[in-house]
């Protein structure tokens, strides 16, 4: 059976410190990958996503980034935190961009002081 | 622009069956409605999907309108563990998932 992962589950961090959230999943090849944001009292926003290794687009112009270093890997960066920045982080992976379902996991909670 | 339009919040006694609106009237001809929920603090969960009939499965039904301007979630006997906001999206086969603000299902015992 397919698992994803994510960590660290929480995180707080200075304003202006880097970051680095990984997710990687189980049991499947080349998912597509998709990094959200929720803030809070928000909805989910769609940050990047990768249909493979080294592929990826950006949907929101900001601060962060992402990259696929390996088939099941999903990496989140930062060089420098904003406040704004704080909030839900989800990783989700799907067969494919037609398939119904997209899994998503656990989360992380950043939190930017 | 927001595809689809949700109350943003609704209260059902538990037991009772939970009818959760959304109106998607610019939908297009090959665009899917697609249902998950998101319980406090995890990631959001797949219910359902359809196009243009009516679906069920063992976690809920799916009523679609004819014109298909409009569909209904169904809980048939909603529990405490349903509390959650409940995301109606509309999207092509090969579009990607965008979330809007749902409605928060509130359960009340």
């Amino acid at each position: 059976s397919q698992t994803i992962h994510q960590w660290p589950a929480t995180l707080v961090q200075p304003v202006g410190s880097p970051l680095s959230l990984e997710c990687t999943v189980e049991g499947t090849s080349n998912p597509n990958l998709y990094w959200y944001r929720q803030a809070a009292g928000r909805g989910l926003q769609l940050l990047f996503y990768s249909v493979g290794i080294g592929q990826i687009s950006s949907e929101v112009p900001q601060n962060l980034s992402a990259s696929r270093p390996q088939d099941r890997q999903f990496i989140l960066s930062s060089k420098k935190l904003l406040l704004s920045d704080s909030g839900f982080y989800l990783c989700a992976w799907s067969v494919s961009l037609s398939y119904n379902e997209q899994f998503f996991g656990p989360g992380t909670r950043l939190t930017v002081l | 622009d927001a595809k689809t339009t949700q109350p943003t919040s609704m209260d059902c006694a538990e037991g009772r069956a939970a009818n959760l609106p959304c109106n998607h009237s610019t939908i297009s001809g090959n665009e899917y409605v697609y249902w998950y929920r998101q319980i406090h603090s995890q990631g959001p969960q797949y219910i359902i999907h359809g196009l243009k009939n009516n679906e069920t499965n063992e976690m809920a039904s799916l009523i679609i309108t004819e014109d298909r301007k409009s569909s209904t979630l169904i809980l048939p006997h909603a529990t405490l563990r349903d509390t959650a906001v409940y995301y109606c999206i509309v999207k092509g086969r090969d579009d990607k998932i965008i979330f809007g603000k749902g409605t928060r299902l509130h359960i009340l015992p």
